[in-house]
Formats: C-alpha cells, sequence, structure tokens
C-alpha cells in the first residue's frame, strides 16, 4: 500500500540515549515534515524538507534533527533524549512545499524515561 | 493570540444527529482552509479543502468559510458512529499548515 512508513510504532528509551524516527514514503513527493502531537497543543512542525537535499527548521527543532539524502527518507534523530521529548511522532510528505494536502503516517509513539 | 483556535470538545452526539465544529483565526490574508480527520492511533488525512469563502460540500460533510468572521466550520448530517474521531481544522500559509488543536467526536448509536 502506498504510503508512508514510520518505525518504530511505538518505543521507550532511557534519558539521554540517541533514537531515529525513521520515515520512508514511496509517493514520490517532493517535501517531507516532521510532527509532534502533544494534548491540547495539536500538532507542531519539527522540521521540514522541500525537496532531497535541504531541510529547514520548523516551530519546535531544539533537540531533533533530519537528514533528506534522498526523495524517500527522511530520519528523524534525537541526540540525547529528554522526558519532554515525550510525544506522538508523525512524518508526513506533500507534492510540495506549497500544496496543503499532506499525507501523515500512522506516528511513532515515543516515551522517555 | 494564536492564529488559530479550535473549540476543544469533547463532543458527544446521539447517531443521526447534526454536528458543527468551528474554528476561528487571526489572519484575514488566509485564503486556503482545510479539515483533516484523526482516528485514534492513526496520523490525520485529508477531508476538505476550501479556498477562500463559501461553502463545499461532499456527502454527509459541509466546509463552510466566513472570511467577514474569520470562521470556519464542519458540518456533518446524519452523524454515524463511524464519525467518531477528533477533527483537525488547518490553515495553509503559504509556507507552513497552522493547525487547530482538535475537536474529538463521539458519535454513539
Amino acid at each position: 500500500i502506498a504510503g508512508i512508513t514510520q518505525a518504530p510504532t511505538s518505543q521507550i528509551l532511557a534519558a539521554g540515549r540517541r533514537m531515529t524516527l525513521r520515515c520512508t514514503q514511496d509517493m514520490r513527493h517532493n517535501a517531507m515534515y516532521w510532527y509532534r502531537q502533544d494534548l491540547g497543543l495539536g500538532l507542531r512542525l519539527i522540521h521540514y524538507s522541500n525537496t532531497a537535499g535541504t531541510t529547514g527548521k520548523g516551530e519546535v527543532p531544539d533537540g531533533y534533527s533530519v537528514s533528506r539524502a534522498n526523495t524517500d527518507d527522511f530520519p528523524l534523530t534525537l541526540a540525547s533524549a529528554v522526558p519532554s521529548q515525550t510525544s506522538v511522532y508523525f512524518c508526513a510528505s506533500s507534492e510540495s512545499r506549497n500544496t496543503g494536502e499532506l499525507f501523515f503516517g500512522e506516528g511513532s509513539r515515543l516515551t522517555v524515561l | 493570540q494564536k492564529e488559530v483556535e479550535q473549540d476543544p470538545g469533547p463532543l458527544s452526539v446521539p447517531e443521526g444527529a447534526i454536528v458543527s465544529l468551528n474554528c476561528t483565526y487571526s489572519n484575514s490574508a488566509f485564503q486556503y482552509f482545510m479539515w483533516y480527520r484523526q482516528y485514534s492511533r492513526k496520523g490525520p488525512e485529508l477531508l476538505m479543502y476550501t479556498y477562500s469563502s463559501g461553502n463545499k460540500e461532499d456527502g454527509r460533510f459541509t466546509a463552510q468559510v466566513d472570511k467577514s468572521s474569520k470562521y470556519i466550520s464542519l458540518f456533518i448530517r446524519d452523524s454515524q458512529p463511524s464519525d467518531s474521531a477528533t477533527y483537525l481544522c488547518a490553515i495553509d500559509n503559504t509556507d507552513k499548515l497552522i493547525f487547530g488543536t482538535g475537536t474529538r467526536l463521539q458519535v454513539f448509536p
């Protein structure tokens, strides 16, 4: 089934550990995004990529990094996890940066203890 | 003031009811408005997309934009238990989407 694949689905990790959330899309979309979703705060953009080889900071980028080596993959790395990064993380893509229809993955639930 | 604000809910209605979900926004320059639906433990999916003012209908769903009041609405007619989900409004600010916090809807049989 075409779409966005995220891994892992769920993860518990100790504070201070490094973690990479994986995201792959097979729609050949140019733009990709990482959001975190927290109760009462909604979806907040962490980082985005307009096209392969470029990335940009969103609303809440601190503590996170991304890379976009090719069109399909857009991993999100937490260099040293902290409890405030406990959240549900969604990867999304769109044909281009300026279109409103985002396609989301199923999410990765991360708990930092 | 937040760029977009949404009724928090939760909203609980009986099957068959008409549901009204609402958001307000702050910038009158916004032109593109969306509603996303998110089922529990799933990612959001686009439900409706409207440009500027007016109504757009798709089956049991109607999206309405009132630019003079900076108010957007989603109406669901003949609501079904399968409509139980969180509904997020979103506004396309040219270079980014601004999401509301979502309204959780529960339709009981």
